[in-house]
């Protein structure tokens, strides 16, 4: 079942903060998050796993509530280079990543 | 070290033609998973393969099929074409089926259906 991303789209500000959420209604092993900018290939930004501590890439940080079953993708003091849209994946056990709808960060200057 | 390659990058068809999408993966990776992605959507799941086995199918129509070759580079076949099959389709490699696994994307075969 797909997870259920919000919100859809955000515009932002350099320097200001944002967070995706990522909400599934199974139970989930771990969490996955992708950026893709226009014409370009999705690329991994990292993996949350139950049980798991929070990560980092840069200056992007993500957190999984296990008893929620949901995860937030946190851009801290955003810049030009984080627009694109964020997807998030999930894993419910020896099962196809299952992705979201996405959600379109628009960062302008 | 080389990407995952998808070819080709543009195509165009008429409906009820048929089209062959390929993927070579990342060399040493020998799982293959097939994605369709349309505005709104996000990325909808069609097939995994490893080892030249399929693994895993979406819920999509039998037109809808896949095989993966020895040498792990992968193909997808759409039969029939719809207007609504008009998509970005994404192929992603990793190195073996077991979880967590991190998946490395191709830049995709945008399809148009006219």
């Amino acid at each position: 079942q797909q997870p259920v991303q919000s919100p859809q789209a955000v515009i932002l500000r350099e320097g200001e903060d944002a967070v995706i959420n990522c909400s599934s209604s199974k139970a989930l092993y771990s969490v996955h998050w992708y950026r893709q900018k226009h014409g370009e290939a999705p690329v991994f930004l990292m993996i949350l796993l139950k049980g798991g501590e929070q990560m980092r890439h840069e200056k992007i940080s993500a957190s999984f509530n296990e008893k929620k079953q949901q995860s937030s993708l946190y851009l801290t003091a955003s810049q030009l280079s984080y627009s694109g849209t964020y997807f998030c994946g999930t894993e419910t056990g020896n099962t196809p990543l299952v992705f979201g709808k996405g959600t379109r960060l628009s960062v302008i200057a | 070290k080389a990407g995952v390659t998808q070819t080709p990058r543009y195509l165009i068809k008429t409906r009820g033609q048929q089209v062959t999408l390929s993927c070579s993966p990342i060399s040493g990776h020998r799982s293959v998973s097939w994605y369709q992605q349309t505005p709104g959507q996000g990325l909808q799941f069609l097939f995994e393969y490893f080892s030249e086995t399929q693994r895993n199918k979406g819920n999509f129509p039998g037109r809808f099929s896949g095989r993966q070759f020895s040498n792990s580079r992968s193909e997808m076949n759409v039969s029939t074409l719809e207007l609504g099959d008009s998509a970005l389709y994404l192929c992603a490699s990793s190195q073996g089926t077991t979880f967590p696994r991190e998946l490395f994307f191709g830049e995709g075969s945008r399809l148009t259906v006219l």
